[in-house]
């Protein structure tokens, strides 16, 4: 079963430190993934989209990467800023599905 | 000014009765996608579509029922056979065939009592 996974739940970090984020799935075989932004009680937002043959996607003070061997992604999120407290989504696409297979997100607090 | 949107933003409905709910999109992507969030359990894919005309059963399709007669609308029909209506509600769209990279709408929250 394509399964995606993150953990912890929620945490939080003081204003100013470098934020990491893990998502873990269980297929080598992954077409994308995809980190997503959502605020409470909205849609999501995209933010960064890597495909199964890069290694990593960057958009501002976000760095996303991506390895298919050890199953894993990780978001790092530079100098955190309290605008930056939300919950935090991986999905994949793995081959053969053309479907996007969620994580339950982990939800971020920078304490000023 | 292209985009997804949900109507309405709130929705509360008595149990018993059928509530649709809106997405449209101005994107030109073939599909979309509606998914159901609670609280706890991340997203879960009710219904799919990839052209017009078509649409496909996701993890949690019973009690739902969609169609899809134009590209730019998918509604949404939550019907009284589903046992716990009351959820988030997220419609998407995407590209086929592309990246599949896939964009949200902002949601309607849904309560039946």
């Amino acid at each position: 079963k394509q399964e995606v996974t993150q953990i912890p739940a929620a945490l939080s970090v003081p204003e100013g430190e470098n934020l990491v984020l893990n998502c873990s799935f269980t297929d080598s075989a992954i077409y994308n993934l995809q980190w997503f932004r959502q605020d409470p009680g909205k849609g999501l937002t995209s933010l960064l989209l890597i495909q199964s043959s890069q290694r990593e996607q960057t958009s501002g003070r976000l760095n996303a990467s991506l390895d298919k061997s050890s199953g894993r992604s990780t978001l790092y999120i530079a100098a955190s800023q309290p605008g930056d407290s939300a919950t935090y989504l991986c999905a994949a696409t793995f081959y053969g599905n053309n479907r996007l297979a969620f994580g339950k997100g982990n939800q971020v607090v920078v304490i000023p | 000014d292209g985009g997804i949107t949900q109507s309405p933003k709130y929705l509360f409905r008595k149990e018993g009765q059928n509530v649709t709910l809106s997405c449209e999109q101005n994107l030109n992507h073939d599909a979309m996608y509606w998914y159901r969030q609670d609280p706890g359990q991340g997203l879960r894919l009710i219904y799919y579509s990839q052209i017009v005309n078509d649409f496909q059963k996701g993890d949690i399709a019973e009690g739902y029922s969609v169609s899809r007669e134009k590209k730019e609308s998918f509604p949404l029909t939550v019907t009284s056979a589903q046992k716990n209506p009351t959820a988030f509600y997220l419609c998407a769209s995407g590209r086929r065939g592309d990246s599949y990279e896939q964009y949200f709408g902002p949601g309607t929250r849904l309560t039946v009592t």
